[in-house]
């Protein structure tokens, strides 16, 4: 069955990089049908897409976060990442990793939705 | 894409029918999906596709629309359903989810 588990630090001081792993266990993060995503939400707010990477390291960002964010993929470890530079104190926020379908030319490789999620991990910017 | 959901929140009784509404800003063709997410849970994917109902889900959770303009249905509320909705376009990059539609108890 297929989990996804994010990690890392969930506490980062103002200015500094936030760094996740998300580790994805029961299907291959190569697989060709799927990008695999970052997704956060403030406390008491709503959700906002942070980007998504395919296998091959096509990557796409929300333009508001764009400048700050690099997404990377290791198909030898089964995880991609998310690093979110300059952070401030609205960076704080639960970040949960999903898959999402492969679309092209009209059609997807699967189910075109947050299928699949994280539990989330909190992260805390604050000095 | 923006997406507006309403109402933000609804008071609703065991048994009700409730209808929360999503309308992007530009068509997104059938390309919608609708979450229920409940509080310190990941969101769980109730609806893809605008209309398909994800393996799982109770069939008394439906959608409809087109285009522009969405519909979630949930046709007779049971207690487990009291949560947050949320809809998001999967029609293009960047993503874009709606503001949430909170469901409480009456």
């Amino acid at each position: 069955q297929l989990q996804l588990q994010e990690s890392g630090p969930g506490l980062v001081k103002p200015s500094e990089t936030l760094s996740l792993t998300c580790t994805v266990s029961g299907d291959s993060i190569s697989s060709s049908n799927y990008y695999w995503g970052w997704i956060r939400q403030p406390p008491g707010k709503g959700l906002e897409w942070i980007g998504s990477i395919y296998y091959s390291g096509k990557t796409s960002y929300n333009p508001s976060l764009k400048s700050r964010v690099t997404i990377s993929v290791d198909t030898s470890k089964n995880q991609f990442s998310l690093r979110l530079s300059s952070v401030t104190a609205a960076d704080t926020a639960v970040y949960f990793c999903a898959r999402i379908a492969y679309c092209s030319a009209g059609y997807c490789y699967g189910i075109n939705a947050f299928e699949i999620w994280g539990q989330g991990t909190v992260v805390t910017v604050s000095s | 894409i923006q997406m507006t959901q309403s109402p933000s929140s609804v008071s609703a009784s065991v048994g009700d029918r409730v209808t929360i509404t999503c309308r992007a800003s530009q068509p997104c063709s059938s390309w919608l999906a609708w979450y229920q997410q409940k509080p310190g849970k990941a969101p769980d994917l109730l609806i893809y596709a605008a209309s398909s109902l994800q393996s799982g889900v109770p069939s008394r959770f439906s959608g409809s629309g087109s285009g522009t303009d969405f519909t979630l249905t949930i046709s007779s509320l049971q207690p487990e359903d009291f949560a947050t909705y949320y809809c998001q376009q999967a029609n293009d990059f960047p993503l874009t989810f709606g503001g949430g539609t909170k469901v409480e108890i009456k």
